[in-house]
């Protein structure tokens, strides 16, 4: 089974519409990232969190909102989304125990279109 | 997190090693240097990192410069799945905001 995980994997939206991303990890990690990437493009990161009760914003987290419900789940809010929010959504998670020794564990993707 | 410089794309054949470099002129002292790659249509995936002794693991080397101004990620025998976009990154391991910075990569591709 992955480590990270992410739901859905594709989805189609509507302007205006309220979406959530979800994002689980197996792997025990206390810092959970979301990261968005635009065709040709580098990831950008949106937001992150040290642990349950603290998220910070990342480079671009206008028109986002997350919540962390659990140390293994961290959800991405678009609550109103619009066309130049369709890209591809990353989560990933790191542990904390050495901040930059130590990598960053990618999900799979989710494919996200705003129509 | 300082800035790098990586060539937008290299081609290198099947089975011969491949020396993907990154430039970095303005690293800091405490700066961690990361190499992730990405696969079409997968998340980005950790690959290597150091500061400032040469490191090796089982998918690649990392050679740092005695400068740390640049660096180079070794494949040392390159397979047609190590074809992907490669992003060299600075960490800083100092406190501040957390996350990657990625830049656009250096495509690599892999010839039969």
């Amino acid at each position: 089974d992955a480590d990270v995980t992410q739901t859905p994997r594709n989805r189609i939206t509507k302007t205006g519409k309220r979406i959530m991303l979800e994002c689980s990890q197996t792997k025990g990690h206390d810092r959970m990232y979301w990261y968005r990437q635009d065709p040709g493009l580098g990831l950008r990161l949106i937001y992150y969190s040290f642990d349950v009760k603290d998220i910070n914003k990342g480079e671009i987290s206008d028109g986002y909102s997350v919540s962390r419900q659990a140390q293994a789940k961290f959800s991405l809010s678009l609550e109103s989304a619009i066309p130049n929010q369709t890209a591809l959504y990353f989560c990933a998670t790191s542990d904390s125990s050495g901040r930059a020794i130590y990598g960053q564990f990618f999900g799979p993707g989710t494919r996200l279109t705003v129509l | 997190d300082a800035k790098t410089t990586q060539p937008n794309s290299m081609e290198s054949n099947e089975e011969e090693p491949v020396h993907l470099p990154c430039n970095h002129s303005t690293i800091s002292g405490t700066d961690y240097i990361h190499w992730y790659r990405q696969l079409p249509s997968q998340g980005p995936e950790y690959v290597i990192h150091g500061l400032t002794s040469n490191v090796n693991n089982r998918m690649a080397s990392l050679a740092i410069a005695e400068d740390r101004k640049s660096s180079t990620l070794i494949l040392h025998r390159a397979t047609l799945r190590d074809a992907a976009v490669y992003y060299c990154i600075l960490k800083c391991s100092g406190g501040g905001a957390d996350g990657l910075t990625f830049g656009k990569g250096t495509h690599l591709i892999i010839q039969p």
